[in-house]
């Protein structure tokens, strides 16, 4: 019952610092998707993929990239750390239809100091 | 302006109470989501509509597509009710990411 499985859980990093969120999921969805929660916003879709090798901006891409390596995983890059991307950072699949839900993972808590 | 607004932010209850949660919504959509947020973080879809009304145990959900307003009811509420709940919108296709709400604190106390 794996499901959306994100690494890691949780992250602290130093301004300016590089790293990548993993995200996979094992339910052949054909659509990914990658919010941010903060505080008194709600979240926030910053790039989804709706299928297999393509990809496209949402609401608050900038200072991210993504990459959707293939069916299963969809990944999360933040070049260059800043404050400002401290988040609880959300995956979730789908299969892509109108009235398909979305399955989400339990979420990355990441901090940058 | 948001795009999608609920009401009440914070709503507190007894337990028993009959709970309405409010999502209005600005844009034209082709579904509306309600997702509930554990305590501890996790997040579960509850119902997706584009018309009428669904019902899972007891939790009910309309929409009323002129008026751009959807409600979830929780009848007999139970402190295990108590969570997020979340309204979401899909603008576009169904591949497209969702636009959410702040989200409803509900605390239902025994």
């Amino acid at each position: 019952n794996a499901g959306v499985t994100q690494t890691p859980k949780f992250q602290v990093l130093k301004t300016g610092q590089s790293m990548t969120l993993q995200c996979a999921q094992d339910m052949n969805h054909n659509s990914m998707y990658w919010y941010r929660q903060d505080p008194g916003m709600g979240l926030r879709l910053i790039y989804y993929s709706a299928s297999e090798g393509t990809t496209d901006k949402g609401e608050v891409p900038n200072g991210y990239n993504v990459s959707r390596l293939n069916k299963r995983e969809f990944s999360l890059r933040l070049e260059s750390a800043a404050p400002s991307q401290t988040s609880v950072y959300f995956c979730a699949s789908s299969e892509g239809g109108t009235h398909q839900p979305q399955h989400f993972g339990d979420g990355t808590r990441l901090s940058i100091l | 302006k948001n795009e999608v607004e609920q009401s009440p932010q914070n709503l507190t209850a007894q337990e028993g109470e009959f709970i309405t949660i409010n999502c209005s919504y600005s844009v034209g959509i082709s579904a509306l989501h309600w997702l509930q947020q554990h305590p501890g973080g996790g997040i579960v879809s509850l119902f997706m509509l584009s018309s009428g009304k669904k019902k899972h145990g007891r939790l009910i959900a309309t929409i009323n597509i002129q008026e751009k307003h959807s409600s979830l009811h929780i009848t007999a509420s139970h402190p295990r009710d108590s969570a997020v709940y979340i309204c979401a919108v899909l603008k576009g296709g169904g591949a497209d990411g969702l636009t959410f709400g702040k989200g409803t604190h509900l605390i239902i106390q025994p």
